[in-house]
Protein backbone atom coordinates (compact mmCIF):
# COMPACT_ATOMS: atom_id res chain seq x y z
CA UNK A 1 0.00 0.00 0.00
CA UNK A 2 0.97 3.55 -0.30
CA UNK A 3 2.10 5.62 1.86
CA UNK A 4 3.09 9.46 3.02
CA UNK A 5 5.44 10.63 4.99
CA UNK A 6 6.16 14.76 5.85
CA UNK A 7 8.26 15.85 8.73
CA UNK A 8 8.33 17.66 11.16
CA UNK A 9 5.36 17.90 12.53
CA UNK A 10 6.03 20.92 14.26
CA UNK A 11 8.71 23.53 14.04
CA UNK A 12 9.44 27.19 15.41
CA UNK A 13 11.93 29.05 13.33
CA UNK A 14 13.02 32.29 13.89
CA UNK A 15 13.20 35.46 11.13
CA UNK A 16 15.61 34.74 8.51
CA UNK A 17 16.44 31.42 9.33
CA UNK A 18 16.72 28.37 6.55
CA UNK A 19 13.69 25.76 6.44
CA UNK A 20 13.70 22.41 4.84
CA UNK A 21 10.34 20.35 5.02
CA UNK A 22 10.70 17.08 3.69
CA UNK A 23 8.06 14.67 1.93
CA UNK A 24 8.45 11.24 0.82
CA UNK A 25 5.93 8.53 -0.98
CA UNK A 26 6.40 4.85 -0.97
CA UNK A 27 4.58 2.23 -2.79
CA UNK A 28 3.61 4.21 -5.77
CA UNK A 29 6.70 5.51 -8.51
CA UNK A 30 6.20 8.57 -10.73
CA UNK A 31 3.64 10.23 -8.51
CA UNK A 32 2.78 14.02 -8.67
CA UNK A 33 3.71 16.02 -5.82
CA UNK A 34 2.10 19.16 -4.42
CA UNK A 35 2.92 21.21 -1.80
CA UNK A 36 0.33 23.19 0.20
CA UNK A 37 -0.44 26.17 2.67
CA UNK A 38 -2.71 26.56 4.54
CA UNK A 39 -2.92 29.95 7.12
CA UNK A 40 -4.62 29.80 10.48
CA UNK A 41 -8.79 29.37 9.90
CA UNK A 42 -8.33 29.96 6.14
CA UNK A 43 -8.50 27.64 2.96
CA UNK A 44 -5.52 26.02 1.52
CA UNK A 45 -3.04 27.36 -1.07
CA UNK A 46 -1.38 25.46 -3.85
CA UNK A 47 2.31 26.25 -3.46
CA UNK A 48 4.06 24.19 -5.80
CA UNK A 49 3.37 20.73 -7.85
CA UNK A 50 5.47 18.72 -9.85
CA UNK A 51 4.84 15.98 -12.10
CA UNK A 52 8.57 14.09 -12.50
CA UNK A 53 12.10 14.80 -11.49
CA UNK A 54 13.46 17.88 -11.49
CA UNK A 55 10.04 18.95 -12.96
CA UNK A 56 8.81 22.13 -10.28
CA UNK A 57 5.93 24.33 -11.18
CA UNK A 58 5.51 26.94 -8.67
CA UNK A 59 1.65 28.65 -8.46
CA UNK A 60 2.33 31.85 -6.39
CA UNK A 61 5.55 34.21 -6.09
CA UNK A 62 6.90 33.56 -2.58
CA UNK A 63 10.03 33.49 -0.37
CA UNK A 64 10.02 29.76 -0.76
CA UNK A 65 11.38 27.18 -3.61
CA UNK A 66 10.74 23.56 -3.85
CA UNK A 67 12.94 20.59 -5.38
CA UNK A 68 12.25 17.00 -6.56
CA UNK A 69 15.38 15.53 -6.52
CA UNK A 70 13.78 11.72 -6.30
CA UNK A 71 10.70 10.48 -8.23
CA UNK A 72 9.04 9.98 -4.56
CA UNK A 73 11.29 12.98 -2.59
CA UNK A 74 9.48 16.61 -2.31
CA UNK A 75 11.47 19.33 -0.71
CA UNK A 76 10.27 22.86 0.37
CA UNK A 77 12.75 25.25 1.25
CA UNK A 78 13.60 28.86 1.80
CA UNK A 79 16.59 30.75 2.64
CA UNK A 80 15.42 33.18 4.78
CA UNK A 81 12.09 32.77 6.55
CA UNK A 82 9.80 35.33 6.73
CA UNK A 83 7.00 36.12 9.96
CA UNK A 84 4.13 35.45 6.73
CA UNK A 85 5.40 32.00 6.24
CA UNK A 86 4.13 30.80 9.41
CA UNK A 87 1.33 28.35 8.55
CA UNK A 88 0.28 24.55 8.00
CA UNK A 89 2.22 22.87 5.44
CA UNK A 90 0.87 20.05 3.73
CA UNK A 91 2.31 17.61 0.97
CA UNK A 92 -0.04 15.44 -1.14
CA UNK A 93 0.97 12.93 -3.73
CA UNK A 94 -1.28 11.49 -6.54
CA UNK A 95 -1.08 8.68 -8.94
CA UNK A 96 -0.77 9.31 -12.33
CA UNK A 97 -4.30 7.48 -13.68
CA UNK A 98 -5.48 8.41 -10.38
CA UNK A 99 -7.75 11.91 -9.56
CA UNK A 100 -7.26 11.35 -5.79
CA UNK A 101 -5.32 13.54 -4.03
CA UNK A 102 -3.16 11.91 -0.22
CA UNK A 103 -2.05 14.28 1.74
CA UNK A 104 0.53 13.77 4.72
CA UNK A 105 0.25 14.53 8.28
CA UNK A 106 1.57 18.26 8.16
CA UNK A 107 3.89 20.34 9.68
CA UNK A 108 2.83 23.20 11.81
CA UNK A 109 5.73 25.90 10.91
CA UNK A 110 5.26 28.62 13.27
CA UNK A 111 8.20 31.93 12.22
CA UNK A 112 8.65 34.00 15.50
CA UNK B 1 -11.17 28.09 -11.95
CA UNK B 2 -14.23 27.41 -11.03
CA UNK B 3 -15.31 29.52 -8.26
CA UNK B 4 -17.89 27.57 -5.38
CA UNK B 5 -19.71 28.77 -2.70
CA UNK B 6 -20.47 26.89 1.06
CA UNK B 7 -21.64 27.62 3.81
CA UNK B 8 -19.14 28.75 6.23
CA UNK B 9 -20.60 26.39 8.64
CA UNK B 10 -23.59 23.91 9.09
CA UNK B 11 -24.47 21.74 12.56
CA UNK B 12 -26.14 18.01 12.57
CA UNK B 13 -27.08 15.99 15.24
CA UNK B 14 -25.69 12.03 15.28
CA UNK B 15 -27.47 9.60 13.74
CA UNK B 16 -29.10 11.81 11.13
CA UNK B 17 -28.24 13.29 8.18
CA UNK B 18 -26.32 15.82 6.41
CA UNK B 19 -26.66 17.45 3.60
CA UNK B 20 -24.10 19.68 2.45
CA UNK B 21 -24.60 22.10 -0.10
CA UNK B 22 -22.20 23.54 -3.03
CA UNK B 23 -22.70 25.88 -5.43
CA UNK B 24 -20.46 26.23 -8.62
CA UNK B 25 -22.34 27.78 -11.43
CA UNK B 26 -18.83 28.92 -13.30
CA UNK B 27 -17.69 25.02 -13.47
CA UNK B 28 -16.60 23.96 -17.09
CA UNK B 29 -18.14 21.11 -18.91
CA UNK B 30 -14.65 19.18 -18.24
CA UNK B 31 -14.44 19.69 -14.09
CA UNK B 32 -15.27 16.85 -11.95
CA UNK B 33 -16.93 17.59 -8.83
CA UNK B 34 -14.30 16.56 -5.77
CA UNK B 35 -15.28 16.87 -2.65
CA UNK B 36 -12.43 16.79 0.66
CA UNK B 37 -12.72 16.83 4.17
CA UNK B 38 -10.26 17.91 6.77
CA UNK B 39 -10.37 16.90 10.17
CA UNK B 40 -8.54 19.63 13.49
CA UNK B 41 -4.89 19.35 12.58
CA UNK B 42 -5.16 17.00 9.73
CA UNK B 43 -4.28 16.66 5.77
CA UNK B 44 -7.61 16.60 3.78
CA UNK B 45 -8.87 13.45 3.14
CA UNK B 46 -10.71 12.16 -0.05
CA UNK B 47 -14.24 11.91 0.25
CA UNK B 48 -16.13 11.28 -2.94
CA UNK B 49 -15.72 13.18 -6.66
CA UNK B 50 -18.26 13.06 -9.91
CA UNK B 51 -18.64 14.80 -13.56
CA UNK B 52 -22.89 14.29 -13.99
CA UNK B 53 -24.16 11.41 -12.41
CA UNK B 54 -25.08 10.84 -8.79
CA UNK B 55 -22.19 8.48 -7.15
CA UNK B 56 -22.20 6.86 -4.07
CA UNK B 57 -19.38 4.71 -1.90
CA UNK B 58 -18.69 3.63 1.87
CA UNK B 59 -18.19 7.05 2.75
CA UNK B 60 -21.47 9.14 1.25
CA UNK B 61 -23.37 10.13 -1.92
CA UNK B 62 -22.75 12.97 -4.16
CA UNK B 63 -26.06 14.43 -5.87
CA UNK B 64 -25.33 16.82 -8.17
CA UNK B 65 -27.83 19.17 -10.26
CA UNK B 66 -28.72 18.39 -13.91
CA UNK B 67 -27.34 21.85 -14.93
CA UNK B 68 -23.82 20.76 -13.23
CA UNK B 69 -23.89 24.46 -11.35
CA UNK B 70 -24.23 22.86 -7.96
CA UNK B 71 -23.91 19.44 -5.84
CA UNK B 72 -24.87 17.95 -2.40
CA UNK B 73 -22.54 15.96 -0.62
CA UNK B 74 -24.88 13.35 1.50
CA UNK B 75 -23.90 11.91 4.36
CA UNK B 76 -26.53 9.01 5.53
CA UNK B 77 -25.70 9.10 9.23
CA UNK B 78 -23.51 11.70 10.69
CA UNK B 79 -21.16 10.66 13.82
CA UNK B 80 -19.03 12.86 15.72
CA UNK B 81 -16.08 11.81 13.43
CA UNK B 82 -17.99 13.15 10.60
CA UNK B 83 -16.87 16.90 12.43
CA UNK B 84 -14.60 18.15 10.00
CA UNK B 85 -14.19 20.95 7.65
CA UNK B 86 -16.11 19.65 3.89
CA UNK B 87 -14.58 21.12 0.49
CA UNK B 88 -16.19 21.22 -2.53
CA UNK B 89 -13.61 21.62 -5.37
CA UNK B 90 -14.68 21.82 -9.09
CA UNK B 91 -11.22 20.42 -11.23
CA UNK B 92 -10.02 18.30 -13.80
CA UNK B 93 -6.29 16.97 -15.13
CA UNK B 94 -3.92 19.77 -16.64
CA UNK B 95 -2.61 19.26 -19.74
CA UNK B 96 0.43 19.39 -18.32
CA UNK B 97 0.13 16.91 -15.92
CA UNK B 98 -1.31 17.00 -12.34
CA UNK B 99 -4.25 17.51 -11.05
CA UNK B 100 -4.44 21.10 -9.64
CA UNK B 101 -7.32 21.44 -6.90
CA UNK B 102 -7.93 25.05 -5.20
CA UNK B 103 -9.39 24.51 -1.83
CA UNK B 104 -11.79 27.15 -0.29
CA UNK B 105 -12.46 27.93 2.98
CA UNK B 106 -15.12 24.69 3.02
CA UNK B 107 -18.30 24.26 5.33
CA UNK B 108 -17.55 23.45 8.77
CA UNK B 109 -19.81 20.51 9.83
CA UNK B 110 -20.51 20.60 13.70
CA UNK B 111 -22.34 16.74 15.07
CA UNK B 112 -23.97 16.90 18.35
CA UNK B 113 -25.19 14.35 20.37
Amino acid sequence: SQTIHQWPATLVQPVGSPLSLECTVEGTSNPNLYWYRQAAGRGLQLLFYSVGIGQISSEVPQNLSASRPQDRQFILSSKKLLLSDSGFYLCAWQGTYNEKLFFGSGTQLSVL
Amino acid sequence: DAKTTQPNSMESNEEEPVHLPCNHSTISGTDYIHWYRQLPSQGPEYVIHGLTSNVNNRMASLAIAEDRKSSTLILHRATLRDAAVYYCIPGRPSTGGGNKLTFGTGTQLKVEL
